[in-house]
């Protein structure tokens, strides 16, 4: 059973740089795409960006100046940074797998973290 | 950027009754690439329906996807006390993800 676990600050100042990792466990993070997607309180979903385990990377384009993933294959993580956050970006970080089919992407996300909370605040 | 904008935002039901929960699309999307997620309180969402109609892994006959186009529908034909939650739809086009605001489905 595939398992996603967030790691990270739950506090950062307000134009600091917000930093997660997501790290996976019982299945192989190659080759497939691995996401972050955020909700604030009591709000909807944002997709932050998604990351392949190659390294290609795809983020939305109202976040994209700010946002930065990268992967690390032989640690089975993956990570975000966001930069200049503001109170703005306070939520709760989920990292998200894409379901593959046959080696390619369906683009829906079939495993979930159970999420981390990020609360920008001096 | 395809807007999802689902109705209503609250469906007051009771257990046993059906619900039928609506996501519309500002443009037309994928049928392939429509899912929709069950949200619980303090959990992750999870996911129910894929390309528009398939169940995913787990997810009981009671819950069906249908649509295409710009117009798509999550039933659930008799409702368990567990189905009370948010749920919402994702569409995947133009290389981004985007998601409804949610529909919040509550014990009447």
């Amino acid at each position: 059973q595939v398992q996603l676990q967030e790691s990270g600050p739950g506090l950062v100042k307000p134009s600091q740089t917000l930093s997660l990792t997501c790290t996976v466990s019982g299945g192989s993070i190659i080759a497939y795409f691995w996401s972050w997607i955020r909700q604030p309180a009591g709000k909807g979903l944002e997709w932050i960006g998604h990351i392949y385990s190659s390294g290609n990377t795809n983020y939305n384009p109202s976040l994209k100046s700010r946002v930065t993933m990268s992967v690390d294959t032989s640690k089975d993580q993956f990570s975000l940074k966001l930069t200049s956050v503001t109170a703005a970006d306070t939520a709760m970080y989920y990292c998200a797998r894409v379901t593959m089919l046959r080696g390619f992407p369906q683009w829906y996300f079939d495993y979930w973290g159970q999420g981390t909370l990020v609360t920008v605040s001096s | 950027e395809i807007v999802l904008t689902q109705s209503p935002g609250t469906l007051s039901l009771s257990p046993g009754e059906r619900a039928t929960l609506s996501c519309r699309a500002s443009q037309s999307v994928s049928t392939s690439y429509l899912a929709w997620y069950q949200q619980k309180p303090g959990q992750a969402p999870r996911l129910l329906i894929y390309g528009a109609s398939g169940r995913a892994t787990g997810i009981p006959d009671r819950f069906s996807g249908s649509g295409s186009g710009t117009d798509f529908t999550l039933t659930i034909s008799r409702l368990e006390p567990e189905d009370f939650a948010v749920y919402y739809c994702q569409q995947y086009g133009s290389s981004q993800y985007t998601f409804g605001q949610g529909t919040k489905l509550e014990i009447k």
